[in-house]
């Protein structure tokens, strides 16, 4: 089983809500990322967590606060979003977060801020 | 000059064409490469996985690495209309922990 699920599919929020991304997966990872696509780019790389805890932060805004509760679960707290944060969220795992390792994707939320 | 470059398309093909899907790219401490693909609104889908250069095929995929040209490819066989999506390479290398590098990805359309 290499699946990662995200919930929800879909989301939209006003710029003063509050809302939580959810990713899980059941592989054994040790590592998970959060990844920002807006349309027509490849994926930029927001957070990365190795063994629960953040090993790497892209200079991202405050208003998006990782957590990672237990080593399946990955969550993405939203706080105060401005309508160009809207974009397709992914999550992924990968083995132990060595350069090496496959990451493998989820479908992604797709999120628009209004 | 971005780390990692790649043609946008849209490659447009007919059905059962070869295709050809390149990267370039200016790390030459890039070791480890793959090729995604990714469905309209989807997350990405590994298809292969390379370890510094040579060959790997699997199906009607072959993947293919030069890192004396600091050059991949992905060749698709009897291509499919359901091979129609946008294709991503990335790479990565031991000192950059495990960051990938994506190039900006490709854009590819089979006409049945």
């Amino acid at each position: 089983d290499t699946e990662v699920t995200q919930t929800p599919k879909h989301l939209v929020m006003g710029m003063t809500n509050k809302k939580s991304l959810k990713c899980e997966q059941h592989m054994g990872h040790r590592a998970m990322y959060w990844y920002k696509q807006k349309a027509k780019k490849p994926p930029e790389l927001m957070f990365v967590y190795s063994y629960e805890k953040l090993s790497i932060n892209e200079s991202v805004p405050s208003r998006f606060s990782p957590e990672c509760p237990n080593s399946s679960l990955l969550n993405l707290h939203l706080h105060a979003l401005q309508p160009e944060d809207s974009a397709l969220y992914l999550c992924a795992s990968s083995q132990d977060g060595h350069p090496q390792e496959t990451q493998y994707f989820g479908p992604g939320t797709r999120l628009l801020v209004l | 000059q971005k780390e990692v470059e790649q043609d946008p398309g849209p490659l447009s093909v007919p059905e059962g064409a070869i295709v050809s899907l390149n990267c370039t790219y200016s790390n030459s401490a890039f070791q480890y490469f793959m090729w995604y693909r990714q469905y309209s609104r989807k997350g990405p889908e590994l298809l292969m996985y390379t370890y510094s250069s040579g060959n790997k095929e699997d199906g009607r995929f072959t993947a293919q690495v030069d890192k004396s040209s600091k050059y991949i490819s992905l060749f698709i066989r009897d291509s499919q209309p359901s091979d129609s999506a946008t294709y991503l390479c990335a790479m990565s290398d031991n000192n950059a922990g495990n960051m990938l590098t994506f190039g900006g990805g490709t854009r590819l359309m089979v006409k049945p």
